[in-house]
């Protein structure tokens, strides 16, 4: 299986910038997607093949990286940000990141 | 618009099996693939296995073969995942959702299944 790393939990203040970050244990092409999860609700799809912005979402979120390592970027961190996000590849089957938990001072 | 309604939360027995739905509207099911999600609450999303509608081919997670079957019925655009033998490793929020190019944008609300006696 291919393993997905994210650190466990961030905290930022309103207004500034945020990267989460994702490294897989063995090479995913650009087939790395991002998703944020409230508590008591299904994920949602912020971002797929790494860069590309999923429909709906605010251009406040971006997505980089290709290869092992990847970063969600939020810029400027909104309160309604509060959220788990979680990356997932799917170049080997579909695996799923432990989550980063991102709190807001 | 998609929408992928999920049946409400189930608490059953060990031992016992369930079966968990899934009504689409607002696309066409039945050339469509169905993936099923476990996620444990405060945990990560593990995914079960994928079911296409037209002739009801599935792949799964070898972690959960003998676990989960996963079936369609293509006249009611619903798509159903029996889970078997169940214990307490098995209590958990099940998602399933339409599977495009290996990213999901639709998921269902999630159904949470509680094993206990």
């Amino acid at each position: 299986d291919t393993v997905l790393t994210q650190s466990p939990a961030l905290a930022v203040s309103p207004g500034e910038r945020v990267s989460i970050s994702c490294r897989a244990s063995e090479g995913v092409n650009s087939y790395m997607h991002w998703y944020q999860q409230k508590p008591g609700q299904q994920p949602k799809l912020l971002i797929y093949k790494a860069s590309n912005l999923a429909s709906g979402v605010p251009a406040r979120f971006s997505g980089s990286g290709s290869g092992t390592d990847f970063t969600l970027t939020i810029d400027p961190v909104e309160a309604d940000d509060t959220a788990t996000y979680f990356c997932q590849q799917s170049w080997n089957e579909w695996t799923f990141g432990g989550g980063t938990k991102l709190e807001l001072k | 618009q998609v929408k992928l309604q999920q049946s409400g939360a189930e608490l059953v027995k060990p031992g016992a099996s369930v079966k968990l739905s899934c009504k689409t509207s607002g696309y066409t099911f039945s050339t469509s693939y169905m993936s099923w999600f476990k996620q444990i609450p405060g945990q990560s999303i593990e995914w079960i296995g994928m079911i296409y509608a037209g002739d009801g081919g599935t792949g799964y997670n070898q972690k959960f073969k003998g676990k989960a079957t996963l079936t369609v019925d293509t006249s009611s655009s619903t798509a159903y995942m029996d889970l078997s033998s169940l214990t307490t490793e098995d209590s958990a929020v099940y998602f399933c959702a339409r599977t495009g190019h290996g990213w999901f944008a639709y998921w269902g609300q999630g159904t949470l299944v509680t094993v206990s006696s």
